[in-house]
């Protein structure tokens, strides 16, 4: 069963707008959510975290926010630049904190 | 700091063979996961191991198994290879058990069963 879900494979966007990137969940027990980023060839690298007292956390043009009642949470990236490129995954985490789960990935291509 | 590495980069076995991985974490990471990343997936965590011992496991049969050693280092060994067990292999790392956000992803290893 998968519990953390990106339904779009893929996104193209313009360099210098915004991407948005979207993740929903299913188990309400997840109190801590984790963006990762990942190059061709590349372990996954850590981007941004949230957790289920905040609903947004910002760090740079990176923004994540969570909306619990709808158990989803986005990644916007403002303004987007062509080395943002990568496969971006979500991962969610319930109080256990050992145990991430992922979704599929979403695939960034920012245009130059 | 040198990183996380994983050996080999890539592997073919056959079907019923046995494959040993080896990930060596960053000096000072007491805490190791490892992840299986199907095509097309996300990573599927496999277990985890926090000094020398195991802490928490995933959907995974008995013959996924790991050991870690006090040098930082850490192996994943699956026994009687099924062709569903072609992936990426990754294992991450951290200094301790929450510290997720400094979790450091190996490059992987990709195994390939025919």
């Amino acid at each position: 069963d998968q519990q953390v879900k990106q339904n779009s494979p893929s996104l193209s966007v313009q360099e210098g707008r915004i991407s948005i990137l979207n993740c929903d969940y299913t188990n309400s027990m997840f109190d801590y959510f984790l963006w990762y980023k990942k190059y061709p060839a590349e372990g996954p690298t850590f981007l941004i975290s949230i957790s289920s007292i905040k609903d947004k956390n910002e760090d740079g043009r990176f923004t994540v926010f969570l909306n619990k009642s709808a158990k989803h949470l986005s990644l916007h990236i403002v303004p987007s630049q062509p080395g943002d490129s990568a496969v971006y995954f979500c991962a969610a985490s319930a109080n256990t904190g050992n145990q991430f789960y992922f979704g599929t990935g979403t695939s960034l291509t920012v245009i130059p | 700091e040198t990183g996380v590495t994983q050996s080999p980069t890539h592997l073919i076995k056959t079907r019923g063979q046995q494959v040993t991985l080896r990930c060596s974490s960053q000096s000072g990471h007491n805490t190791v996961s490892w992840y299986q990343q199907a095509l097309g997936q996300g990573p599927q965590f496999i277990f985890q191991y926090y000094r020398e011992e195991e802490n928490g496991r995933g959907n995974f049969p008995p013959r996924f198994s790991g050991l870690q050693f006090p040098n930082y280092s850490s192996e994943l060994n699956v026994n009687a290879l099924e062709l569903d067990d072609s992936a990426l292999y990754l294992c991450a790392s951290s200094p301790e058990l929450w510290g997720v956000d400094e979790q450091f992803f190996g490059p992987g290893t990709r195994l390939t069963v025919l």
